[in-house]
């Protein structure tokens, strides 16, 4: 069975400065990778998917996650958080074409200093 | 174009009432699944549900807890005789078709047992 861990639970950063958080998964085959995020008293948003291809993925909100297949990781990146940026952050993992459920890690949320 | 849309966002109940969650997809979807998060946990995958049919209910408790999506009206979670440990968010997500790939989520419902 295929699973996922965000290692912090907690990640404080200033505003402007960059950012990265961190996500392992554990599943044998190529998986399909999403990370989410989570604001106050709304629902999850995507991100960014992987599916297969570059391994640079590009998403909304100036975010990018890179899928590092020997690591089995997908870090999510910012070059520059805003304070908006605060929320919580999900990363998950799928099993490929035709599947429809996520499994999910236990998320980081994200304090941002002004 | 509303979002997928879960109410009550806050619910408590004491112990042994019974708790009815309720979703109701985009316009259009006609896939829905309800996710549970307990503290400090990822989001988990419960029950899948298409209208009128249960396509997979491998996550849901075996007992007390049942799911339905009638062919007019929303989805509904309920949680029969709960119990302090059912205290958790509950999300629902739906989709056009079956897939995690592109996968709407509701703001959830907070349940509160006292």
């Amino acid at each position: 069975a295929q699973s996922v861990t965000q290692p912090d639970i907690h990640i404080t950063v200033s505003e402007g400065a960059s950012l990265e958080l961190r996500c392992n998964y554990s599943y044998g085959a190529t998986p399909y990778l999403f990370w989410y995020v989570q604001s106050p008293g709304q629902g999850l948003q995507l991100l960014l998917k992987y599916f297969s291809g570059d391994t640079l993925v590009q998403g909304i909100k100036g975010f990018e996650a890179e899928f590092k297949r020997s690591q089995s990781s997908f870090n999510l990146r910012k070059p520059s958080v805003h304070w908006s940026d605060a929320a919580e952050y999900f990363c998950a993992v799928g099993t490929g074409a035709g599947s429809y459920q996520l499994t999910f890690g236990k998320g980081t949320k994200l304090s941002v200093i002004p | 174009n509303a979002g997928v849309m879960q109410n009550p966002r806050h619910l408590v109940r004491r112990r042994g009432q019974e708790a009815r969650l309720r979703c109701s997809p985009m316009k259009g979807h006609s896939h829905v699944y309800w996710y549970r998060q307990l503290p400090e946990e990822g989001l988990k995958f419960m029950v899948y549900l298409q209208k009128e049919n249960i396509i997979d209910e491998s996550g849901m408790p075996k007992e007390r807890f049942s799911a339905e999506f009638p062919k007019e009206g929303p989805s509904i979670l309920r949680i029969q005789q709960v119990v302090r440990g059912d205290s958790a968010a509950y999300f629902c997500a739906s989709s056009l078709v079956a897939t995690n790939e592109k996968l709407f989520f509701g703001s959830g419902t907070q349940l509160s047992v006292l």
